[in-house]
């Protein structure tokens, strides 16, 4: 099984509809993070949070919300779909970074599409 | 000055041949250096660290250059299996407060 898994893989919404992405992860990893990919764009990061209780945004947090339901659980939800927020969802978890390294694990990634 | 840059490519490659890409970061304060690999469509995936002194794994060597502000990757002999898109990463400070900077990728095509 893998070990950063995400759930939708594909969505198509419309505008103005609330979606939510689900990430888990069974690596045991504190540190749980959302990224946006764009063509030509790169890897953007939304909200990282580095346990439980802790939530921070990323460069481009608006019109996200997350929450850290459990050690394993990140999710991000669109309170209100628009279609620029169309792009490809990764969902990545690295260790407390204590062991010298902070190598990030991705998911599958979700495609959305917002029509 | 963006963060992490990266030459976009494409780099077209026959098989076998060496190939290198580099990359700059803006922050001096960076601290760790790492090298993805991207397949189309698929999750980054860690190639490999970037040390001081540099390292090697097989055919592939990675430097990095602190005074320059850069780092950069070799591959030797190119394999098909190469084809995929590099990415340059860099944690812009002490790994345990910040979060890594992705560069936006380059992309590696080889042929038959």
């Amino acid at each position: 099984d893998a070990d950063v898994t995400q759930t939708p893989r594909n969505r198509i919404t419309k505008t103005g509809k609330r979606i939510m992405l689900e990430c888990s992860q069974t690596k045991g990893h504190d540190r749980m993070y959302w990224y946006r990919q764009d063509p030509g764009l790169g890897l953007r990061l939304i909200y990282y949070s580095f346990d439980v209780k802790d939530i921070n945004k990323g460069e481009i947090s608006d019109g996200y919300s997350v929450s850290r339901q459990a050690q394993a659980k990140f999710s991000l939800s669109l309170e209100s779909a628009i279609p620029n927020q169309t792009a490809l969802y990764f969902c990545a978890t690295s260790d407390d970074g204590t062991s010298g390294t902070d190598t990030q694990y991705f998911g599958p990634g979700t495609r959305l599409t917002v029509l | 000055r963006k963060e992490v840059e990266q030459d976009p490519g494409p780099f077209n490659v026959p098989e076998g041949a060496t190939v290198a890409f580099n990359c700059t970061y803006s922050n001096s304060a960076s601290q760790s250096f790492f090298w993805y690999r991207q397949d189309c469509r698929k999750e980054p995936k860690l190639l490999m660290s970037v040390y001081s002194s540099g390292n090697e794994d097989g055919r592939f060597t990675a430097q990095l250059n602190r005074a320059s502000q850069y780092i950069s990757l070799l591959i030797r002999d190119s394999k098909l299996s190469d084809s995929a898109t590099y990415l340059c990463v860099v944690n812009p400070m002490n790994s345990g407060y910040s979060t890594l900077t992705f560069g936006k990728g380059t992309m590696l095509l080889v042929s038959p």
